[in-house]
């Protein structure tokens, strides 16, 4: 039983670039979500989506967007990027219409470095 | 809007020993959902306990153990007779029962656990 797989695991950008993240969920699951934690703090939420729309959104500008496939793997993009953008992007994948208490299962994310 | 602190970003325990990991949380609604979330190194995300406000009864698994007080919105985390493999950052977590199965985590900073052999 596959778990939730991305890539790559490691990406060095330089300011103004843009970027492209993979995720694709467990087995069995949905729903994608996207964390962004910087160094030394926690996952903040960035998206979520299901039946590839958007359906919650934390607060992070535009330049951040994603996209879910019919197969329900998920790409997050991020445009114009910024010394400040440098972080580990995790990616959670879960069933939409499971129990509440569900946990969401993380990927092993991507570290993103910009110079 | 849900915040969730934890106030202690370091904590130290012996192995076989017993450490408690703190985490309070304010939130305006009356039921919702706690995680403590493991991230060791290979930084994967690893869930270590739940408890659903609903519920009275402190949640438990194996050796790890919540102290649920809802009216301090209180959620630390009990780690029993702690082994090596313990060492990591824990993070604990809160869902809303309201938006839905699949509502977001709002996380707190995190603690770095050590254990001394």
């Amino acid at each position: 039983d596959a778990g939730v797989t991305q890539s790559p695991t490691h990406l060095i950008k330089t300011r103004g670039q843009q970027v492209t993240l993979r995720c694709s969920p467990k087995s069995g699951h949905d729903t994608v979500s996207w964390y962004q934690q910087a160094l030394g703090q926690g996952p903040q939420f960035i998206f979520q989506y299901y039946e590839e729309e958007e359906r919650q959104r934390g607060n992070f500008p535009d330049r951040f967007s994603g996209h879910q496939f019919p197969n329900y793997s998920s790409e997050l993009n991020v445009n114009a990027l910024l010394l400040g953008d440098s972080a580990l992007y995790l990616c959670a994948s879960s069933f939409f219409l499971g129990e509440g208490n569900q946990p969401q299962h993380f990927g092993d994310g991507t570290r993103l470095s910009i110079l | 809007a849900q915040t969730v602190t934890q106030s202690q970003p370091e904590m130290s325990v012996q192995e076989a020993e017993t450490v408690t990991l703190s985490c309070t949380y304010d939130t305006s609604e009356s039921d919702y959902y706690l995680f403590w979330y493991k991230q060791p190194p290979s930084r994967q995300m690893i869930l270590v306990i739940r408890q659903e406000a609903y519920k009275q009864q402190n949640a438990t698994e194996n050796r790890f153990s919540v102290n649920f007080q809802k009216a301090a919105k209180s959620f630390s985390l009990k780690i029993s007779d702690s082994q090596l493999g313990d060492a990591a950052m824990y993070f604990c977590a809160y869902r809303s029962f309201y938006t839905g199965a699949n509502s977001k985590l709002t996380f707190g900073k995190g603690i770095t656990l050590s254990v001394r052999p």
